[in-house]
Order: structure tokens, then sequence, then C-alpha cells
């Protein structure tokens, strides 16, 4: 089945800094998002994107939809202890059951430091 | 608005025991519904999603069982738990032709001992 690679598992920053986290795939996906989840809650929806090379904000978040359509980033800038959690990337190709399926990457989790 | 309500939040069950998780949506018709697993590692693996009343897909082979006797409701459930069992589990739902946005309800932690 379709993989998606995210990286890095896990990053340790200070309070202020950027971060940048990425995911790859081996298949291509028509649509890619990006999820957040806070300790012991369900995860939820950030961004989505829907076309290849589109970039997309969500306040200091900042994700785009790689141009192959095999990969994605997502960019948070001047983090703030709020950032905390696992960040989950996603991508659902079309077709078939595939439409209503989406394949998560493993996360990665973050710690800001303030 | 529409939510999700997903219980228990925390379950602890003996091995060989059976399992009954329930989730319902409120605010939304004809949603897709789907069960998660999350396990240590922090990946989520679907094991069922359903596109209506009555209608099942399984993912993964496994000691699971899913069923979705109501439009807004779906049960995960098991005769008897291994200790493989055990797990995050989280219901979620997307609106029709809306499908990559997941709604998650706030999950049930199951110990299996």
């Amino acid at each position: 089945g379709q993989q998606l690679n995210q990286s890095p598992q896990s990053m340790f920053i200070q309070e202020g800094e950027d971060v940048s986290m990425n995911c790859t795939s081996s298949s291509i996906f028509n649509t890619w998002l990006w999820y957040k989840q806070d300790p012991g809650e369900g995860p939820v929806l950030l961004i989505a994107l829907y076309k290849a090379g589109e970039l997309t904000s969500n306040g200091r978040l900042t994700a785009q939809f790689g141009i192959t359509r095999k990969d994605s980033f997502l960019n948070i800038s001047a983090s703030i202890p709020s950032d905390v959690g696992i960040y989950f990337c996603a991508g659902r190709s079309n077709g078939g059951g595939s439409n209503y399926k989406l394949t998560f990457g493993k996360g990665t989790l973050l710690t800001v430091n303030p | 608005s529409q939510t999700i309500h997903q219980w228990p939040a925390t379950l602890v069950q003996p091995v060989g025991s059976p399992l009954s998780l329930e989730c319902t949506v409120e605010g939304t018709s004809n949603p897709n519904l789907y069960w998660y697993r999350q396990a240590a590692g922090r990946g989520l693996q679907l094991l069922f999603y359903s596109v209506g009343i009555g209608q099942i897909s399984s993912e993964v082979p496994q000691n699971l069982s899913a069923s979705r006797p109501q439009d807004r409701q779906f049960i995960l459930s098991s005769k008897k738990l291994l200790l493989s069992d055990s797990g995050f589990y989280l219901c979620a739902w997307s609106a029709r032709g809306l499908s990559e946005k997941l709604f998650f309800g706030s999950g049930t932690q199951l110990s299996v001992l």
C-alpha cells in the first residue's frame, strides 16, 4: 500500500524558532493535508492542499503541495509553547475506494521549550 | 454545528473479554465514518470506514469488527480482546465529497491486561 515518509520524527526547539517538517511519498497524491494532535486528543486539520505547487497559510503555519505531487512541507514560524504536539501529514489519491481514505505519515513530535 | 462524541475515554479490559466502543455524530447527515487505531509508535492506522448504514469496509484483518446501525452511529466491537488490541482508538467523520477533511473524536485509550 501507499506509504508516507515523514521527517523528522521529533524536534526540540526553543520558543520563537521556526520549524520545518516534510513528507515524501513514492506515489502521487491529489490532496495533501496537515493535522495536529494535542496530547490525549484527536488530530485536528490545519491545512488542506489541492493543487501541485499550491502554497497555503493558516496564521503562523505555511504548507506547500510539491510540484511532483509526491511531497509536502509544513513550516511554523515563531513557535510558541502551544505548538507542542504531533504533526501528521496525510495524502489522498483519487479513484475507487481511495476517495474515502487518507494515508497518514507517522508524525513529527514537536517540543517547544519556553 | 457538528460534534462527534466518543466514549469511554479510558478503558481497562482483561484479555478475552468483549469490547464495545461507541461513536456518534451530531449536526450532520450521511457522514462517512471511520475507526482509526494509534499505537505507541504514533502512526494512525485505518481500521474501518463506512459510507452508509450497514456498509462497512475493513482495512486490515484483525480481531475487531465494526457496525453502523444508524446513520450517525458507529460501533467498534470485539468478542474476545487480545493484548495486541491495546491502543488509542479514534473515531472520525467526514462530509460526503469532502472525505479528506476528517473530524476526530477525543479518543478511547484501551488497555488490555
